[in-house]
């Protein structure tokens, strides 16, 4: 869905360096999410925001930060990258009530897949 | 949230229609039923949802039994390009924040 935009799509980076990875949005939802998703499991929660000002942690925060520039940016960091933070990432949004039809369903990114070696 | 359980793969034929199952038997009176679909390492997609009632769309139904603590997807003619993993997931009304997924179902359609 060309609505949310992650970049890079593709990463390779070594152990120690920082990292951003950057996601956008066009549907004017307020709720943002970023995912991880390892080989072979499902998608495991990193961090949420319900808004610009409200961040929170989700299951596997450790490792992480995030940034909400805008109402339609937010940016997932790993301070010191570590090669199981190897993954495919994916960011994903989700209308609040009274943002549209749909307020149940998140919309998901095409991903990002990130190697640390 | 309620936990689900999914056979971890399934074959159908194109055409056919593909039904696949899930388990929630410790599901609550106010849990969702959700499915998504992930295409290939592609962002997973929304399918369909609901509380108790069966449901329809353009894109699947969903049938959830009188007790609720199952459910079956339905697409009633499966094409190639349903070939993905799809996710059963339970959520509450008041925490739909939290996606929790699964390792799903992955659904293989066959010429």
């Amino acid at each position: 869905d060309a609505d949310v935009t992650q970049t890079p799509r593709n990463r390779i980076t070594k152990t120690g360096k920082r990292i951003m990875l950057e996601c956008s949005q066009t549907k004017g939802h307020d709720r943002m999410y970023w995912y991880r998703q390892d080989p072979g499991l499902g998608l495991r929660l990193i961090y949420y925001s319900f808004d610009v000002k409200d961040i929170n942690k989700g299951e596997i925060s450790d490792g992480y930060s995030v940034s909400r520039q805008a109402q339609a940016k937010f940016s997932l960091s790993l301070e010191s990258a570590i090669p199981n933070q190897t993954a495919l990432y994916f960011c994903a949004t989700r209308p609040t009530s009274g943002q549209g039809a749909g307020v149940d369903t998140q919309y998901f990114g095409p991903g990002t897949r990130l190697t640390v070696l | 949230d309620a936990k689900t359980t999914q056979p971890p793969s399934m074959d159908c034929a194109e055409g056919r229609a593909a039904n696949l199952p899930c388990n929630h038997s410790t599901i609550s009176g106010n849990e969702y039923v959700y499915w998504y679909r992930q295409i290939h390492s592609q962002g997973p997609q929304y399918i369909i949802h609901g509380l108790k009632n069966n449901e329809t769309n353009e894109m699947a139904s969903l049938i959830i039994t009188e007790d609720r603590k199952s459910s079956t997807l339905i697409l009633p003619h499966a094409t190639l390009r349903d070939t993905a993993v799809y996710y059963c997931i339970v959520r509450g009304l008041y925490n739909t924040d939290k996606l929790i997924f699964g390792t799903g179902t992955r659904l293989q359609v066959f010429p």
